[in-house]
């Protein structure tokens, strides 16, 4: 099962930060911390991923706790294409397989204009 | 053209019918994955590949079968389906350390009479 917990669903005003949270209380001190987004229908997106330190990318920036204990995605001008599921999950890795990711059912962003 | 691809988009089956979803990536991704989504269970890990002939059972497995006799290609295979294996079906790549996480393809959607 995933390793982490989101809130079910969430409002954002379009052009306003939208600030998704994430816990993961029993974060192992190698496992990162990767967001991903699903627009209806589609397959899941990459958006940003980070293992202690904050993380910025054209897309969005990554808050990571000092105690890694938890996690925020901020989409800085949140738009009506952002109007999605995200994802928080913490990586497992596997020397023999490679990096699993194990989906929850994240936390839907709805913008609303 | 470049990516990763799944075939068919969308496919009926009856009860009982053997079925092979296709999926195919043009980089030469060691890692390969295939997934399920359900409403209320978010995305489970059917099965996943680290390189050519290399599998390993995910969280949800059972009636599934996979092959990798090539490293472009990762085939699922519903032996005798049933109708709670309908769902959307997505395939997933990455590269030998997944740093920047997977690549899904546009998802399969079987649904199963």
């Amino acid at each position: 099962d995933a390793k982490t917990t989101q809130p079910t669903s969430m409002d954002c005003a379009e052009g306003r930060a939208a600030n998704l949270p994430c816990n993961h209380s029993t974060i192992s001190g190698n496992e990162y911390v990767y967001w991903y987004r699903q627009i209806h229908s589609q397959g899941p997106q990459y958006i940003i991923h980070g293992l202690k330190n904050n993380e910025t990318n054209e897309m969005a920036s990554l808050i990571i706790t000092e105690d890694r204990k938890s996690s925020t995605l901020i989409l800085p001008h949140a738009t009506l294409r952002d109007t999605a599921v995200y994802y928080c999950i913490v990586r497992v890795a596997n020397q023999n397989t490679g990096n699993q990711f194990y989906f929850g059912t994240g936390t839907s962003l709805t913008v609303i204009p | 053209d470049a990516g990763i691809t799944q075939s068919p988009r969308y496919k009926i089956t009856e009860t009982g019918r053997q079925v092979t979803l296709m999926c195919h990536q043009t980089w030469s991704h060691s890692y390969m994955f295939w997934y399920r989504q359900d409403l209320g269970h978010g995305l489970r890990l059917i099965y996943y590949s680290a390189a050519a002939d290399i599998t390993d059972k995910g969280e949800v497995p059972d009636g599934y079968v996979v092959s990798r006799s090539k490293t472009e290609n990762f085939p699922l295979t519903l032996e005798s389906a049933t109708r709670s294996q309908t769902s959307v079906y997505f395939c997933a790549s990455s590269g030998t350390s997944g740093g920047y996480g997977y690549t899904f393809g546009s998802g399969t959607r079987l649904t199963v009479v």
